[in-house]
């Protein structure tokens, strides 16, 4: 399996600017999970699904970020508008089940300017 | 909610000796915690897992332990070689048994 894929790697993108992070979960896997991490706050969760269902939204900081996963296969996390504040390395990482080792992708580097 | 604390100073040790990295947690106590490296520029990788009935566990030259009377958690790489130098997470599942928190991490330097 290629592991968690996360597209794009980087993004540069302008204040007020609607950015969408992708998410492509390990094959047979039915948790997924959204992380941001930046030097001040460390890893921190955003948001996470099982079986394609959101669990639980209350790490997403504002309503500017929303997330989907509308199959087993994909998920998005969309910021709209951007702000300067959100540059930070967002991770997606999926595991089997509950109490399991969660797999992570390499990340995207997102940087509002 | 819980509040995961890791040293924030980096540890910089000899080739050869022990690395102890500490996780200290507060509030509730989990059923499992586990142990992740994480190198520039990457996603955290797994390395161990251990569950709150679990003193001690082992995988090669890498062993964890988990005392939830002191709510603390050792991990402890011997013999230790500058390859193992990266960041290392603790991280400890949330109430709902659903997802991971994460603790900011432990940056480990291992000179020769």
């Amino acid at each position: 399996d290629a592991g968690v894929i996360q597209s794009p790697r980087h993004e540069v993108t302008e204040m007020g600017q609607e950015v969408t992070l992708r998410c492509k979960p390990i094959s047979g896997h039915n948790s997924l999970f959204w992380y941001r991490q930046t030097m001040m706050r460390g890893l921190e969760l955003l948001i996470y699904f099982n079986n394609n269902v959101p669990i639980d939204d209350s790490g997403m900081p504002e309503d500017r970020f929303s997330a989907k996963m509308p199959n087993a296969s994909f998920s998005t996390l969309k910021i709209q508008p951007s702000e300067p504040r959100d540059s930070a390395v967002y991770f997606c990482a999926s595991s089997t089940d509950m109490n399991t080792e969660a797999f992570f992708g390499q990340g995207t580097r997102l940087t509002v300017v | 909610s819980q509040k995961i604390e890791q040293n924030s100073e980096a540890l910089n040790i000899q080739e050869g000796k022990t690395a102890t990295l500490t996780c200290n947690y507060t509030n509730y106590s989990p059923a499992y915690l586990q142990w992740y490296r994480q190198d520039p520029g990457r996603g955290p990788v797994f390395l161990l897992l251990i569950r709150e009935n679990e003193k001690e566990k082992r995988k090669e030259r890498l062993k964890v332990t988990f005392d939830t009377t002191l709510k603390q958690s050792l991990f402890h790489i011997t013999a230790s070689q500058p390859a193992d130098s990266a960041t290392y997470l603790c991280a400890l599942e949330d109430q709902s048994g659903y997802a991971l928190n994460f603790g900011k991490g432990t940056s480990l330097l291992v000179t020769p």
